[in-house]
């Protein structure tokens, strides 16, 4: 079945870029999404990219993604205390059926 | 313009009692979910409504009912509470006519059973 997979953890220190990386499963999803949880608090849409796209850069955030080896991966450039998150891979397929990663909680340290 | 809110944000239950969390969304959203949030698994779907009107189920149904009781608001009930069942509740609303299927959650409950 489909599956979302990321690692757990990610430490950097404050200023340092953050790469948090993601790989799915199934071939057929559409939409692929960066969604960020901050303590206490539902999920916020960061960005996404669509399944025909290799690259989306918006301000800091940079998604890459690899259809070839179904791996995507997130880029917090000059990674900010604020950015001490939970941050979680997502695809859609459609159908209304979107599948998360575990989460990876950032942790950035001043 | 609230996006999605939940009640209650808190609950405690003992094992066997019943209740039922609330969802509301003013963004004229045609799709609601149910998600449940445990530790090391990220979110899993419980139910979801595509439309007023319809209900199905998601991966992890069993011990739950839901109500789309109108385009506004989706209810989630647990019949008689399990500790299995202690989790962080989220309620999500989608354009599910639009193009990316965004979902938009709300704040979430969290929920001990005893």
């Amino acid at each position: 079945g489909e599956d979302v997979e990321q690692s757990l953890f990610l430490s950097v220190r404050e200023g340092d870029s953050s790469v948090i990386n993601c790989t799915y499963t199934d071939s057929s999803s559409t939409y692929l999404y960066w969604y960020k949880q901050e303590p206490g608090a539902g999920l916020q849409l960061l960005t996404y990219i669509f399944s025909n796209m290799d690259m989306k850069q918006d301000q800091r955030l940079t998604v890459l993604l690899n259809k070839k080896d179904k791996h995507l991966s997130l880029r917090i450039a000059d990674t900010q205390t604020g950015d001490s998150a939970i941050y979680f891979c997502a695809e859609s397929t459609g159908g209304f059926k979107t599948i998360f990663g575990a989460g990876t909680r950032l942790f950035v340290k001043a | 313009n609230a996006g999605v809110t939940q009640t209650p944000k808190f609950q405690v239950l003992k094992t066997g009692q019943s209740m039922t969390l609330q969802c509301a969304q003013d963004m004229n959203h045609n799709s609601m979910y149910w998600y449940r949030q445990d530790p090391g698994m990220g979110l899993r779907l419980i139910y979801y409504s595509a439309s007023e009107g319809t209900t199905d189920k998601g991966e992890v149904p069993n011990g739950y009912n839901v109500s789309r009781l109108n385009k506004r608001e989706f209810s989630l009930r647990l019949e008689s509470a399990a500790p299995s069942q202690t989790s962080v509740y989220f309620c999500a609303s989608s354009d599910s006519s639009g193009s990316t299927d965004t979902q938009y959650f709300g704040p979430g409950t969290r929920l001990t059973v005893l």
